[in-house]
């Protein structure tokens, strides 16, 4: 039974147009939830962060939004680049419990010129 | 430069050979973790360890296993008894309130 789904196993999206990747979890005790951006044969490298108590964070072309009441959290990339193109995970903890990660499956990110 | 280390990059191993993979933080991190990655699959984990001397079992122990005698290190070996091991590894490290940090990751295939 997976603990953080990723519904949507890959995505192209258009260079310059909005990338939107879903993630929806099941465990109502995580309040941690990170993106990580994966290019093949490389270890994941860390994105972006929020934490419980917020709903939105925002780092450069990157915005997480998390909605607590639906367990989902979905990561925005405006404008998408070609550099973009890679695995994206979704990972959830219990913060101050150990914080033993949970990922979702990733979802493939394809970015057209 | 701080980091995470893992080696070798491309491991082969014979049917029947147990190998050990390394991974060397200088993060001062407490926590480190292993996972396997399969193609068209999320990240699973293997084992973690939250603090020297002492590891838990993850998802996918089976066939694997760990020691955490220092704490900027965390090897894993894969035994034979493990059915399935060609994967990519890799392995990470935490402390509270920061994110995860990833090694490069080893490629292990069984030959």
């Amino acid at each position: 039974d997976q603990q953080v789904k990723q519904n949507s196993p890959s995505l192209s999206v258009q260079e310059g147009r909005i990338s939107i990747l879903n993630c929806d979890y099941t465990n109502s005790m995580f309040d941690y939830f990170l993106w990580y951006k994966k290019y093949p044969a490389e270890g994941p490298t860390f994105l972006i962060s929020i934490s419980s108590i917020k709903d939105k964070n925002e780092d450069g072309r990157f915005t997480v939004f998390l909605n607590k009441s639906a367990k989902h959290l979905s990561l925005h990339i405006v404008p998408s680049q070609p550099g973009d193109s890679a695995v994206y995970f979704c990972a959830a903890s219990v913060k101050n419990y150990g914080q033993n990660f949970v990922f979702g499956p990733g979802t493939r990110l394809s970015v057209l010129p | 430069d701080g980091g995470i280390t893992q080696s070798p990059k491309y491991l082969f191993r014979k049917e029947g050979q147990n190998v050990t993979l390394s991974c060397e933080q200088n993060l001062n991190h407490d926590a480190m973790y292993w996972y396997r990655q399969d193609p068209g699959q999320g990240l699973r984990l293997i084992y973690y360890s939250q603090i020297v001397n002492d590891f838990q079992k993850g998802d996918i122990a089976e066939g694997y296993s760990v020691s955490r005698e220092k704490k900027e290190s965390f090897p894993l070996t894969v035994t034979s008894a493990q059915k399935n091991p060609t994967a990519f590894y890799l392995c990470a490290s935490e402390t509270r309130n920061t994110e995860a940090f990833f090694g490069q990751g080893t490629r292990l295939t069984v030959v």
